[in-house]
């Protein structure tokens, strides 16, 4: 079975700092992996995708994202972090190849402050 | 992307009466969708996976029973929860599938059940 960890729970960043988000993924195959972003009372926004080819994704918003896959890891990343920025963040997981469910992450709250 | 609504966006109900809520994909035909909650602060977990024209299929620990779903069409999925209980109040979104490797939601709907 498919799985995905976000360690951080929540994390604080000054404004104009850089951010990355951490994220392992538990799955046998190559796996398609997704970042959104849901702020305070709203759906899922897609920043980024990957499913193969080129391991470092662009996304929206400035966001991108490494696959490594002998880290299992997928982490985001943003060099310079907006106040608009706020908001839960979600890690997903998804089964390659196949019309598939995803499976998502705890989430990573992010704060930034001015 | 491809666009998906959802409705209502809020809603709020006494104990005992049912509640549905309708996802539709605007400017695409999803055979199969997925229905997802998410509680206050948590993370969104699969609740079922439905293929239009024939019968949902539930995760483990949902009741079948008391959430109803009906893909009758390749545009229009609706879930009914029944006889709402508190417990049951939550963000609930739809996820059409378009094809494996978009994935688009709906912008959700929340339940308070009093």
């Amino acid at each position: 079975a498919q799985s995905v960890t976000q360690p951080d729970i929540h994390i604080t960043v000054s404004e104009g700092a850089s951010l990355e988000l951490r994220c392992n993924y538990s799955y046998g195959a190559t796996p398609y992996l997704f970042w959104y972003v849901q702020s305070p009372g709203q759906g899922l926004q897609l920043l980024l995708k990957y499913f193969s080819g080129d391991t470092l994704v662009q996304g929206i918003k400035g966001f991108e994202a490494e696959f490594k896959r002998s880290q299992s890891s997928f982490n985001l990343r943003k060099p310079s972090v907006h106040w608009s920025d706020a908001a839960e963040y979600f890690c997903a997981v998804g089964a390659s190849g196949t019309a598939s469910k995803l499976t998502f992450g705890t989430g990573t709250r992010l704060q930034v402050t001015l | 992307g491809a666009v998906v609504s959802q409705h209502p966006s809020w809603v709020i109900c006494k104990s005992g009466t049912s509640v549905k809520i309708e996802c539709r994909s605007l400017d695409f035909q999803a055979t199969t969708m997925f229905w997802y909650r998410q509680f206050p602060k948590q993370s969104l977990m699969l609740m079922a996976t439905s293929n239009e024209g024939s019968k949902a299929t539930y995760e483990q620990g949902v009741e079948k029973d008391k959430f109803l779903i009906n893909h009758a069409s390749l545009t229009l999925s609706t879930l009914t929860v029944t006889s709402a209980h508190p417990e049951d109040s939550s963000f609930y979104i739809c996820n059409p599938l378009w094809a494996y490797n978009e994935q688009f939601f709906g912008p959700g709907t929340r339940l308070t059940v009093l």
